[in-house]
C-alpha cells in the first residue's frame, strides 16, 4: 500500500552538529516531497520541499536530497541551533489523486 | 491575511455529546484539509475538499464523523456522538491550488472528550 516510513523517530544532536532525517516511500510515481516542522504546541509549517525533477534543494542551513531510484529523500540540517528542536514530518504525494501521505515524524532534540 | 482560522481552540465535552469544529481557510485558497493528530497515530488526513467539493473522505474514521464546506470560506467537522478516543488535536489546512502545494495549517482545536 501507499506509505512513507520516517527514521529515526527521535534524534538527539549536539548544538552545532548536523542532523539528518530520512524517509522512504512506496510509490515510484510520487512527484512532490515536502518537509514540515512542528514546534511543541504549534501548527506544522512547511520548511522546504522538493519535486521529482531535481535531486537536491537548499535553503540556508537546511537541504533536502531526493533519490528517486531508491525511493528515499532526506532532510539535512547543518549547524543546528536550539530553535531547531521540534518534530519534523516528511510527506510524499501518492496515488491517482496525488494525496499527501505523511511520515510518522522525527523528534529532533538539540543538546546545548 | 490572518491565515487559517479555527474555532474553538479548546473544547472539553462529555462522551455522547455533539462536537462541531470550524475552519476558515485563507482567502483565495480552493483546497481545504482536515487532519487529526494524536501521539499514537501521528498526523492523519481525515478529508479534503477542492472547490468546496469533498474529494477524498477515506480517512474519516467512521459514521460519527462528518464534514461540510458550504462555501469557499467556511468548513465544519462534526462528531456525533463523541467518544473519549476522539480526543486529539484537529487541524484544518488550506492550499491555493491542489495537493502538491504548501499547506497552511490553522492553530488547531484541542479536543478532550471525557
Amino acid at each position: 500500500g501507499e506509505n512513507v516510513e520516517q527514521h529515526p523517530s527521535t534524534l538527539s544532536v549536539q548544538e552545532g552538529d548536523s542532523a539528518v532525517i530520512k524517509c522512504t516511500y512506496s510509490d515510484s510515481a510520487s512527484n512532490y516531497f515536502p518537509w514540515y516542522k512542528q514546534e511543541l504546541g504549534k501548527r506544522p509549517q512547511l520548511i522546504i520541499d522538493i519535486r521529482s525533477n531535481v535531486g537536491e534543494k537548499k535553503d540556508q542551513r537546511i537541504a533536502v536530497t531526493l533519490n528517486k531510484t531508491a525511493k528515499h529523500f532526506s532532510l539535512h540540517i547543518t549547524e543546528t541551533q536550539p530553535e531547531d528542536s521540534a518534530v519534523y514530518f516528511c510527506a510524499a504525494s501518492m496515488g491517482s489523486n496525488y494525496q499527501l501521505i505523511w511520515g510518522a515524524g522525527t523528534k529532533l532534540i538539540i543538546k546545548p | 491575511d490572518a491565515g487559517v482560522i479555527q474555532s474553538p481552540r479548546h473544547e472539553v465535552t462529555e462522551m455522547g455529546q455533539e462536537v462541531t469544529l470550524r475552519c476558515k481557510p485563507i482567502s483565495g485558497h480552493n483546497s481545504l484539509f482536515w487532519y487529526r493528530q494524536t501521539m499514537m497515530r501521528g498526523l492523519e488526513l481525515l478529508i479534503y475538499f477542492n472547490n468546496n467539493v469533498p474529494i477524498d473522505d477515506s480517512g474519516m474514521p467512521e459514521d460519527r464523523f462528518s464534514a461540510k464546506m458550504p462555501n469557499a470560506s467556511f468548513s465544519t467537522l462534526k462528531i456525533q456522538p463523541s467518544e473519549p478516543r476522539d480526543s486529539a488535536v484537529y487541524f484544518c489546512a488550506s492550499t491555493m491550488g491542489g495537493l502538491e502545494e504548501t499547506q497552511y495549517f490553522g492553530p488547531g482545536t484541542r479536543l478532550l472528550v471525557l
